[in-house]
């Protein structure tokens, strides 16, 4: 199985540019997530899916927007992209299913997009 | 705020050697507490989970343990190899949710 498979995992964008990135897992997770990571900082939640066609606003959505038309797809775009959002963003999924167990909820990431805006 | 923070922020040690890395939480509530492996370039891997009743876990060469008196865990590697370099995060996951706090992670560097 590939997982989580993102696309592209390189960019560089000029301010006020827009693009997508694509997230496709093979898993049948229900939920997926994007997150970025920046030097210093922990992962933060950018917007998360927990089912086909919803969507949700995570902890630093600003500037982004998601969809989520199927399943195993989710995509996150920069409408325009600024130096503030040069980063490098995972996307990841999970399962709720066997919700006590060890393996419910774990994270598969992708390798990262690494975006960098100038 | 929920925090969680981790210590040191970067270690070098010699191949061979033990090393142990520390997470302190705030998170309350708790549900549970994955440690993860991130390789340069790469996407972080689950390594281990540690649940409110749990003190200890090993897999492999890695023992994870938990105080959730103290909101404390550890990652004790032992008999560190090269393939030991990584980036290594702890991610609390609040109680009654899905939310998820992640540490800024622990730089380890094995050396020959």
């Amino acid at each position: 199985n590939a997982g989580v498979t993102q696309t592209p995992k390189f960019r560089v964008l000029k301010t006020g540019q827009s693009m997508t990135l694509l997230c496709a897992q093979d898993m049948n997770h229900e939920y997926m997530y994007w997150y970025r990571q920046d030097p210093g900082m922990g992962l933060r939640l950018i917007h998360y899916s927990v089912g086909e066609g919803t969507t949700a606003k995570g902890e630093v959505p600003d500037g982004y927007n998601v969809s989520r038309l199927k399943k195993q797809n989710f995509l996150l775009g920069l409408e325009s992209a600024a130096p503030s959002q040069t980063s490098v963003y995972f996307c990841a999924s999970s399962s709720p299913r066997g919700r006590d167990s060890p393996g419910a909820n774990v994270l598969t990431f992708g390798a990262g997009s690494r975006l960098t805006v100038l | 705020k929920n925090q969680v923070e981790q210590s040191p922020q970067s270690l070098i040690i010699l191949e061979g050697k033990n090393c142990t890395l520390q997470c302190n939480y705030t998170v309350s509530p708790f549900s549970n507490l994955r440690w993860y492996k991130q390789d340069t370039g790469r996407g972080p891997v689950s390594l281990t989970i540690m649940t409110f009743s749990e003190n200890t876990k090993s897999n492999g060469r890695y023992t994870a343990t938990l105080d959730a008196d103290t909101k404390q865990s550890s990652l004790h590697i032992t008999a560190s190899q090269l393939s030991d370099s990584a980036s290594y995060i702890c991610v609390v996951r609040e109680g009654g949710g899905n939310k998820l706090t992640f540490g800024t992670g622990t730089q380890l560097k094995v050396e020959l």
